[in-house]
């Protein structure tokens, strides 16, 4: 069975701009969750969706915004980008409606730089 | 809220040492309890988790960790740590229904 793919792995913004990131999750797997790796606050939870529903939210400003469609598949936005945005973007997918609940399988992340 | 404490930041250890990576949560109930790995690069490996039961688990690439409620700590263990362990590994908290909350991570290094 195919693990979790994120696609782009690497990708270089200047400020301003936006971003959509894509993340397809193990067959099967119906709930998406979406988290933000960096040096300085570590891994931080953005969104979780469960059959194309928000379930929850993390902490962020609204420039992030995310969706999922009916194949699970989901995908994360970010509008005008700032510095502090560089990041490594971590998707993870489970069975479980509630993925807090259940192992959660990474994808190998999206490198996003911004300059 | 829930939260997740890892007191080392960086961990030397030599193969074939033993090894213990602690983890401390703050949380109202019994939480669910994760531990994570990740190479450098890559994204995150799941080790091993409890829900409930035997407060000792067993997870895979010969580690375990025990829950201790009376003290809040979820501590990782190997016996005899390969090189091949060295990474970031992380700690986390999943109260059902509610985020999923990371520790700030351990860096392991293995001396040769």
């Amino acid at each position: 069975k195919a693990g979790v793919t994120q696609t782009p792995r690497y990708l270089i913004k200047t400020r301003g701009q936006q971003v959509t990131l894509s993340c397809s999750p193990i067959s099967g797997h119906r709930s998406v969750s979406w988290y933000q790796q960096t040096p300085g606050q570590g891994l931080q939870f953005l969104f979780e969706y469960f059959s194309e529903t928000q379930r929850n939210k993390g902490n962020f400003p609204g420039r992030f915004s995310g969706r999922q469609f009916s194949n699970s598949r989901s995908e994360m936005n970010v509008s005008t980008l700032e510095l502090g945005d560089s990041a490594l973007y971590l998707c993870a997918s489970s069975l479980a409606q509630h993925p807090s609940t259940d192992t959660q399988y990474f994808g190998p992340g999206t490198r996003l730089t911004v300059l | 809220a829930q939260s997740v404490t890892q007191p080392d930041i960086h961990i030397t250890v030599s193969e074939g040492a033993s090894l213990e990576l602690r983890c401390n949560y703050s949380y109202g109930a019994t939480p669910y309890l994760f531990w994570y790995v990740q190479s450098p690069g890559q994204g995150l490996q799941l080790l091993l988790k409890y829900f409930s039961g035997d407060t000792l688990v067993q997870g895979i690439k010969g580690f375990e960790a025990e829950f201790k409620r009376s003290q809040s700590s979820f501590n990782l263990r190997k016996p005899s740590v390969h090189w091949s362990d060295a990474a970031e590994y992380f700690c986390a908290v999943g109260p059902p229904g509610q985020n999923f909350v990371f520790g700030p991570g351990t860096r392991l290094s293995v001396l040769p």
